[in-house]
């Protein structure tokens, strides 16, 4: 199947600190990539939706000011927690659908601890 | 918009049975149906897809079928084996050339004892 490279792979950092998470459709075209949150033995939280050259759709409850999204181009969209703190430790994941296909693939997940 | 369900939560087969996982839809608009398995610690891998204008596809193990009428699709795993352990989540999505949003069910955790 295609691939979607996530990294990195896992984080600490201090509180108060911002982290970028990058999210890469390597063989194929991406006009949407999703912003998943996971918490341990529990289903796929979406955070945001990221379509390439506009504004991220964010889901209720989801702060757009301290979880920033760029979708550049058709193969890159990034993550930003910004001023993170313990409570933003968490498992983080994107997905990519296929431009052609519709198909939709995970990156590997980036596992964030903020002390 | 598109509210998925999926049951069981948990489900424990020996090793050789089968493990059926159900899920349903509300939206009749999706028309793309893919199931992941999501192993500890790892991220969830596509391991069949189904769409609305088939009602089976099978791939070796793993089959999946469709009834859009009542719009509900499941998973069948045949001859389980222990490696079968993961969670299973399944989506529906409506892919359209304008984009398309995934909703997930909440996931079924499934055990194969040996």
């Amino acid at each position: 199947g295609a691939v979607v490279s996530q990294h990195p792979s896992w984080v600490i950092c201090k509180s108060g600190t911002s982290v970028k998470i990058e999210c890469r459709s390597l063989d194929f075209q991406a006009t949407t990539m999703f912003w998943y949150r996971q918490f341990p033995k529990q289903s796929l939280m979406l955070m945001a939706t990221s379509n390439e050259g506009s504004k991220a759709t964010y889901e209720q409850g989801v702060e757009k000011d301290k979880f920033l999204i760029n979708h550049a181009s058709l193969t890159l969209s990034t993550l930003t927690v910004t001023s993170a703190h313990p409570e933003d430790s968490s498992f983080y994941i994107c997905s990519a659908s296929d431009r052609n296909t519709g198909e939709l693939f995970f990156g590997e997940g980036s596992r964030l601890t903020v002390l | 918009g598109e509210n998925v369900e999926q049951h069981p939560s948990t489900l424990s087969v020996q090793e050789g049975d089968s493990a059926v996982i159900k899920c349903t839809y509300s939206d009749s608009a999706s028309n793309y149906f893919p199931w992941y398995k999501q192993e500890l610690g790892k991220r969830p891998q596509l391991i069949i897809d189904i769409r609305s204008n088939v009602g089976e596809k099978k791939d070796q193990r793993i089959a999946v079928t469709l009834n859009k009428t009542a719009k509900h699709f499941s998973l069948h795993i045949t001859e389980t084996q222990p490696e079968d352990s993961a969670v299973y989540f399944c989506a529906a999505s409506m892919i359209s050339f304008l984009g398309n949003q995934f909703y997930f069910g909440t996931g079924t955790s499934l055990t194969v004892i040996p």
